[in-house]
């Protein structure tokens, strides 16, 4: 069965921009986390929807926001793109979200690089 | 969220077995244990997850200490294709928490 996507996989913004990233999930997945990875933060939570209703949110600003549809894909946006935003953006599906019983594996997708100028 | 220590680097020569160590003391008698691996330019994918006894599954062996305050990720025969960094995350639920990992070097 088909991976995780994600679109676009390389983006090039200029600061004060907004972006939008977009990722589809496993089939049959309905949860949708997105991270964030750079050089000096390493891999961090940004949030996570699950049946179009954000779950869980990281410890980012409100410029970082996202949404799920009814299809379980899944987008997120960087309004007033900063410098500091140019990262790897993963997202992640699974079929289980927080709070469910059971094991849940995350399946990762290859990520959007974005380099913002 | 429970924090995590690893080494940043080991090094292991190919088809020899690897160790990978992970304190993880703060852990919540619900957390499973959760390895990930990164290769380069790919995204994190799973490798094996624990609770409380050791597991073991095609990829690797996974080695829970009594207290569940440290666990032990066991390479049985490392490959050229391990070369990755390797993320132990203790947790429950989907919002994980990624130290810096121990980036594994496969000497051919």
């Amino acid at each position: 069965k088909a991976g995780v996507t994600q679109t676009p996989r390389y983006l090039i913004k200029t600061r004060g921009q907004q972006v939008t990233l977009s990722c589809s999930p496993i089939s049959g997945h309905r949860s949708v986390s997105w991270y964030q990875q750079t050089p000096g933060q390493g891999l961090q939570f940004l949030f996570e929807y699950f049946s179009e209703t954000q779950r869980n949110k990281g410890n980012f600003p409100g410029r970082f926001s996202g949404r799920q549809f009814s299809n379980s894909r899944s987008e997120m946006n960087v309004s007033t793109l900063e410098l500091g935003d140019s990262a790897l953006y993963l997202c992640a599906s699974s079929l289980l979200s927080t709070g469910l019983a059971g094991y849940n594996e995350q399946f990762f997708g290859p990520g959007t690089r974005l380099t913002v100028l | 969220d429970a924090k995590t220590t690893q080494p940043n680097s080991m090094e292991s020569n190919e088809e020899e077995p690897v160790h990978l160590p992970c304190n993880h003391s703060t852990i919540s008698g619900t957390d499973y244990i959760h390895w990930y691996r990164q290769l380069p330019s790919q995204g994190p994918e799973y490798v094996i997850h624990g609770l409380t006894s050791n597991v073991n599954n095609r990829m690797a062996s996974l080695a829970i200490a009594e207290d569940r305050k440290s666990s032990t990720l066991i390479l049985h025969r490392a490959t050229l294709r391990d070369a990755a960094v390797y993320y132990c995350i203790p947790g429950t639920g989907n919002q994980f928490y990624f130290g810096t990992g121990t980036s594994l070097t496969v000497i051919p």
